[in-house]
């Protein structure tokens, strides 16, 4: 399979642990976002990449949340502390930006589960 | 501010009959819209996009700018189009993030 592929799947934790989660993108595609969805909402943005560049943030994007994409390739999502609040399914999505828009392909998320 | 509505959330008709999933947006500006659709238990994937005016399963859909909406039809539904479809915009420049509505649970009755 050469789509977006994101691990864990599924990540069950306690209330103020810390967890990671890591997304590999479409082989070559230089843009990777990281959105949120919640039960019976549409994904959220977080944030995005271009490349190594993290370049814009949502405002949803606590200090608790960091990202990184070291060598334009893969990416990782932590959440510090984690709170009941972060529970949703996280999003990883990429794409190859040629011309003036670009499509992207997502991945099958990571469930989190705080309790 | 960028907004997508999707005013239902469930929608649910017999099989060979006509479906429209309505979407209304506001942006300041030109965006791109999007239908993707989510069938159970598979990723969410890109059904159409304005720009390419395509027909995509029997679906299409139309900007419209006066109204600002992008509605989803298909003459003739089929029991495989059940599935979860959202609606979404992006910039034409930058970062062009999507912006999801809620998302309209389509249900085809046999």
């Amino acid at each position: 399979d050469t789509g977006v592929s994101q691990d864990p799947r599924h990540k069950i934790t306690k209330r103020g642990q810390n967890v990671t989660f890591r997304c590999d993108p479409i082989s070559e595609h230089n843009r990777l976002y990281w959105y949120r969805q919640t039960l019976g909402q549409g994904p959220e943005f977080l944030t995005y990449f271009q490349n190594e560049a993290q370049l814009e943030k949502s405002r949803l994007l606590s200090d608790r949340f960091s990202a990184e994409r070291p060598k334009g390739s893969f990416s990782t999502l932590e959440i510090q502390r984690t709170e009941q609040g972060d529970s949703a399914m996280y999003l990883c999505a990429s794409s190859l930006r040629v011309t003036s828009t670009d499509t992207q392909y997502f991945g099958p998320g990571t469930r989190l589960t705080v309790l | 501010a960028q907004r997508v509505t999707q005013p239902e959330k469930l929608l649910s008709v017999f099989k060979g009959a006509p479906v429209e999933l309505k979407c209304n947006y506001s942006y300041s500006g030109s965006p791109e819209l999007f239908w993707y659709v989510q069938y159970s238990r598979q990723r969410l994937q890109l059904l159409l996009r304005h720009i390419s005016r395509e027909s995509i399963k029997g679906f299409t859909a139309d900007l419209n700018k006066g109204e600002t909406s992008f509605h989803l039809k298909k003459p003739f539904a089929q029991e495989e189009d059940s599935a979860m479809y959202y609606c979404a915009l992006s910039g034409l420049q930058g970062a062009q993030k999507l912006v999801f509505g809620q998302g309209t649970r389509l249900t085809i009755n046999p």
